[in-house]
């Protein structure tokens, strides 16, 4: 069966650097997402993204973040210059279409000194 | 604004028990609702959707307007339903996903 992959699965970076995430969605899927849970709280909605463009965004997802398709197959989350708080697992989902379930990824875990 | 609710934290069940997850939503107008479950170590993975109207691994949940209510239920818990369960709200003007905070599931032997 398909499956969203991210890597890496864990990323350590200090305070102030920018980070990139990655992930390739299941390769049919045309909406792509990314959430993030901080340790102990609820997995919490960023952004959604279709033709290539921002669907909607959450208060989280402020100017440190962005997010871009550079090919085919990658989506990517950057964050520009990491905070303590923006440590959390960050989750990548995928769905075909707009209203049909969403696929999960594993998750990366980034961890900021 | 859109919340969801799951007042359990940790749920302890012997095999065979009955099992409830409590979900309750509150949102204005007409929802979609989910059951996600995550495995040890595994990926978050759809269980259900209260659209499909479907039993999955022996699970159901049925969507209660009156009580914004979307409780899983499972008659005989088996040891491998152990597990993370989140309870999340799709409203109708987009595509983001609201989750509850998560329980976890213990079934005893």
């Amino acid at each position: 069966e398909p499956e969203v992959t991210q890597t890496p699965s864990h990323q350590v970076t200090q305070m102030g650097q920018e980070v990139i995430l990655r992930c390739v969605p299941i390769s049919n899927h045309l909406y792509f997402y990314w959430y993030r849970q901080i340790l102990g709280q609820k997995v919490e909605f960023l952004v959604s993204f279709y033709n290539n463009e921002i669907s909607e965004k959450s208060e989280i997802f402020d100017d440190q973040f962005s997010v871009e398709r550079p090919d085919g197959s990658n989506f990517t989350l950057k964050i520009r210059s990491t905070k303590l708080e923006d440590s959390a697992m960050y989750f990548c989902a995928s769905s075909a279409f707009m209203n049909q379930p969403q696929h999960f990824g594993d998750g990366t875990r980034l961890s900021i000194l | 604004a859109q919340r969801v609710t799951q007042p359990e934290k940790l749920l302890s069940v012997f095999k065979g028990a009955p099992v409830e997850l409590k979900c309750n939503y509150s949102y204005s107008g007409s929802p979609e609702l989910f059951w996600y479950v995550q495995y040890s170590r595994q990926r978050l993975q759809l269980l259900l959707r209260h659209i499909s109207r479907e039993s999955i691994k022996g699970f159901t949940a049925d969507l209660n307007k009156g009580e914004t209510s979307f409780h899983l239920k499972k008659p005989f818990a088996q040891e491998e339903d152990s597990a993370m369960y989140y309870c999340a709200l799709r409203n109708n003007a987009g595509n983001m996903l609201t989750f509850g905070g998560g329980t976890r599931l213990m079934v005893k032997p």
